[in-house]
């Protein structure tokens, strides 16, 4: 049962327009959220994170937006630049347990085209 | 480049057989983390360590164990492979057990 979901495999946006990259997630015990970017043959590199407690954070182009009654957090990219295509993962943090600390989707796969 | 390096980076062997995968986490990290990424799946938690004590696990195979040593390196071992354990593993590091996660550039492993 994936507890973290990326439904779009892909996503093409035109240089210089918003990419919107969407997150859902399934369990409420989440406190923080990550996104990381990646690149071929690299691991991957971490990019912005929310805390539960917050609803919106900006570093640069990059916002990260969480919505906790849908459960569903989204990344903007403003304006999107060709070396911004890569995969990209949500990730969220599960505050104890035994379930480990990152819990990652599947990735989207952006394609920036100039 | 994230300060944190694996070897081997690429590694062919044969069912059955068992491999080492090496993580030298950032300078200053207490906490290593193993993850595996499969063909078309999101990272997979398998196990973290902090300062060489187990600390969480997730589905980490029987066949598979982990350890962190004194000087904070950690190796993830894999035992009786078979072709399903063919992926991406890598390695992640960070100051103690909830900051942010840095992440080496893995080791590709292809088992035939």
């Amino acid at each position: 049962d994936q507890q973290v979901k990326q439904n779009s495999p892909s996503l093409s946006v035109q240089e210089g327009r918003i990419s919107i990259l969407n997150c859902d997630y399934t369990n409420s015990m989440f406190d923080y959220f990550l996104w990381y970017k990646k690149y071929p043959a690299e691991g991957p590199t971490f990019l912005i994170s929310i805390s539960s407690i917050k609803d919106k954070n900006e570093d640069g182009r990059f916002t990260v937006f969480l919505n906790k009654s849908a459960k569903h957090l989204s990344l903007h990219i403003v304006p999107s630049q060709p070396g911004d295509s890569a995969v990209y993962f949500c990730a969220a943090r599960y505050y104890g347990g035994s379930q480990g600390n990152l819990i990652f989707g599947k990735g989207t796969k952006l394609s920036v085209k100039p | 480049d994230s300060g944190v390096t694996q070897t081997p980076k690429h590694l062919i062997t044969a069912t059955g057989q068992r491999v080492t995968l090496r993580c030298s986490p950032r300078s200053g990290d207490l906490s290593v983390y193993w993850y595996q990424q499969s063909l078309d799946q999101g990272l997979q938690f398998l196990i973290q360590y902090y300062n060489g004590e187990e600390r969480a696990k997730g589905n980490i195979l029987e066949r598979f164990s982990a350890q962190q040593f004194p000087d904070l390196h950690s190796e993830l071992n894999l035992s009786s492979l078979e072709l399903g354990d063919s992926a991406l593993y890598f390695c992640a590091s960070s100051a103690g057990g909830w900051e942010t996660q840095y992440f080496g550039p893995g080791t590709r492993l292809l088992v035939l």
